[in-house]
């Protein structure tokens, strides 16, 4: 079936180190992605988006890759800090399917 | 602004016993979307509502679970008995247009912590 997910359970980075969080996806009709950020007892929130017609996305200190090809995008955080330590997930809009989910831990 | 509210925060039940979760959307968002989120896991969209209407209610459980949104403002979730495996984060999120088209973000509330003994 489709699918939507992360490709590692955690990732563990210092603070002041660039993070890298990667996600695949099944179905090459997807068209449009969402990152979102959820810390510990809170609901997710939104990070940053990315249509199929764009192949990155910059935000505040945050990326997005889209890899059509190969049906991939990652989300990259610029000076991880230890604010930014929480799961992040990667979900397809129009399905409304969201991964599992990559737990970051910054460590100092 | 105020954000999703969803109330209670948390709820511990025994199993069989009924439980129902509350939702306040944000005013003016005429989507509102309940998740089941297990632990380690990312949320599951249970049903979306575009105003009053129920326009995907395909993953909710029919047997027990039931939900609304009179007025196409706040909403409620109920599940009737609850069973041991219900137990979950239950995240209420709202947007202004939840068309596939949209580009409109999901805005979520903290979730009601649910544990059924």
């Amino acid at each position: 079936g489709e699918s939507v997910g992360l490709h590692l359970p955690t990732l563990s980075v210092q603070e002041g180190d660039n993070s890298i969080i990667n996600c695949a996806y099944s179905n090459s009709a997807s068209d449009y992605f969402i990152w979102y950020k959820q810390e510990s007892g809170k609901g997710p929130q939104f990070i940053i988006d990315i249509r199929s017609n764009m192949d990155k996305r910059q935000g505040q200190r945050v990326t997005v890759l889209l890899n059509k090809t190969v049906k991939h995008l990652s989300l990259q955080i610029a000076a991880t800090q230890p604010g930014d330590s929480a799961v992040y997930f990667c979900a397809e809009k129009k399905r409304l399917n969201f991964g599992k989910g990559t737990s970051l831990l910054v460590t100092p | 602004e105020a954000g999703v509210v969803q109330s209670p925060r948390y709820k511990i039940i025994e199993k069989k016993q009924p439980v129902a979760f509350w939702c306040n959307p944000i005013s003016g968002h005429n989507t509102l979307y309940w998740y089941l989120q297990n632990l380690g896991q990312g949320p599951e969209l249970l049903i979306r509502y575009e105003n009053e209407e129920a326009v995907d209610d395909s993953q909710l459980p029919k047997d027990r679970f039931s939900a609304e949104r009179l007025k196409g403002v706040d909403s409620t979730l109920k599940i009737q008995p609850a069973e041991l495996g219900d137990s979950a984060v239950y995240l209420c999120a709202s947007s202004l247009d939840g068309s596939h088209r949209s580009t409109d973000t999901q805005y979520f509330g903290p979730g009601t912590r649910l544990t059924v003994l």
